[in-house]
């Protein structure tokens, strides 16, 4: 089973500041990275997928970085808004045809 | 409509019961997951299937079977339930065989099921 690291646990920002997180995992035998965002009382809905060393993605203020060869991935936050409030999860796999491992989130509270 | 469901949405039962969580899909996806959440546990995986004929234990399968009845169908079992089952169960479907298919997953709205 992967070991796959999220950190923080949990962070509180303002309405306004910007925000980072990490996910790591093994760099042997990589072959994607998801992220998840997951609100209270709902289900997690996927973010971004990235496969390559180096990929970066982004959808309006969220944007993630890959690093395949150390085994993290950032994900990244811009003026962070009380909608953004959920927990983050990292899901890295090791081929097609192994389900993706979570990680156990980062819990983001965003304070207005 | 929901592209995946999941019946029921709760339940309560008692200790011993058997119970069967069932998730249904539109999405037209080859592989289906059950998974569990846990306060301070993220989502844990107990079975998967990548196709009908396919089923395969996760992390945590120890108490639980599943069926795979058809392409969009997949049953969880709790064949005599525990209190530590008590959890949010969610279902899961991804693709990775058709262009551009990602194996992204895609839950449904989750069981909450508590054992007494």
């Amino acid at each position: 089973i992967l070991n796959v690291e999220q950190s923080p646990q949990s962070l509180h920002v303002q309405e306004g500041d910007s925000t980072n997180f990490t996910c790591s995992f093994p760099s042997s035998n990589f072959y994607a990275l998801h992220w998840y965002r997951w609100e209270t009382a709902k289900s997690p809905e996927a973010l971004f997928v990235m496969t390559l060393n180096g990929d970066e993605k982004k959808k309006g203020r969220i944007s993630a970085t890959l690093n395949t060869k150390e085994g993290y991935s950032y994900l990244y936050i811009k003026g962070s808004q009380p909608e953004d409030s959920a927990t983050y999860l990292c899901a890295p796999s090791r081929s097609g045809n192994t389900p993706l491992v979570f990680g156990k989130g980062t819990r983001l509270s965003v304070i207005a | 409509d929901a592209d995946v469901t999941q019946t029921p949405r709760n339940r309560i039962t008692k200790t011993g019961k058997r119970i069967m969580l069932e998730c249904s899909q539109t999405k037209g996806h080859d592989r289906m997951y059950w998974y569990r959440q846990d306060p301070g546990l993220g989502l844990r995986l107990i079975y998967y299937s990548f196709d009908v004929k396919d089923i395969n234990k996760g992390e945590i399968s120890d108490g639980y079977s599943v069926s795979r009845q058809a392409q969009a169908k997949f049953s969880l079992s709790l064949e005599s339930a525990i209190p530590n089952q008590t959890a949010l169960y969610f279902c899961a479907t991804s693709d990775l065989t058709s262009p551009g298919g990602t194996d992204t997953q895609y839950f449904g709205p989750g069981t909450r099921l508590t054992v007494l």
